[in-house]
């Protein structure tokens, strides 16, 4: 167990809808970052959040948008959900700003299925 | 364009044996290498890593060599055992600290 959680588990949706995935980081750490496996593309990063402001921004779609609050814990909102946009989505957390790649804990994600 | 390719999709190999994990990239800016290992149903954890500054990083029944001319690493395990049947993802990362990851290769360790 990381200590990263992730809600909820498996998400089932139409086309078109929107959706929002909740991420609580561990205790004591600042930093969430948002990826995105999808089958033929591995791991993308899409977004890093530290200390409730936008760090870093990867391979996010417009339609996308996330956000950290003071509890620290983020959400990833994805809009007019398209079916490319079923994959899953893994939620992040490290201690401080730098993000070392190393000490990056992963919640257990959230398969998001568009159907 | 992957800037980051494990050319295995899987591997399988015998319990006791040494599984060699390949990984190549593209981008010369890359100063930084990660594994990781990822369970189903679970995220990926962390495995090991190396700086562009070595060419090995030993911990255990895991060595991850960097042959920075070629622009390979790869992720030795040794001996291997069934826990280690898992999915391995290859990262790199630059001064931006962003983790560019391979498609991963599933490694069967069979008894």
């Amino acid at each position: 167990d990381s200590g990263v959680t992730q809600t909820p588990k498996h998400l089932i949706t139409a086309t078109g809808q929107r959706v929002t995935l909740r991420c609580s980081p561990r205790s004591g750490d600042l930093s969430v970052y948002w990826y995105q496996q999808s089958l033929d593309q591995g791991l993308q990063f899409l977004i890093q959040y530290y200390n409730g402001e936008e760090r870093a921004k990867g391979n996010i779609l417009e339609r996308f948008s996330a956000q950290q609050f003071p509890d620290l814990h983020s959400e990833l909102n994805l809009s007019s959900l398209e079916l490319g946009d079923s994959a899953l989505y893994f939620c992040a957390s490290s201690v401080g700003d730098r993000g070392d790649p190393d000490t990056q804990y992963f919640g257990p994600g959230t398969r998001l299925t568009v159907l | 364009d992957q800037q980051v390719k494990q050319n295995s999709p899987s591997l399988s190999v015998q319990e006791g044996r040494i599984s060699i994990l390949n990984c190549d990239y593209t981008n010369s800016m890359f100063d930084y290498f990660l594994w990781y290992k990822k369970y189903p149903a679970e995220g990926p954890t962390f495995l090991i890593s190396i700086s562009s500054i070595k060419d090995k990083n030993e911990d255990g029944r895991f060595t991850v060599f960097l042959n920075k001319s070629a622009k390979h690493l790869s992720l030795h395990i040794v001996p291997s055992q069934p826990g280690d049947s898992a999915v391995y993802f290859c990262a790199a990362t630059g001064n931006n600290r962003k983790l560019i990851w391979g498609l991963g290769t599933s490694l069967a360790v069979n008894p």
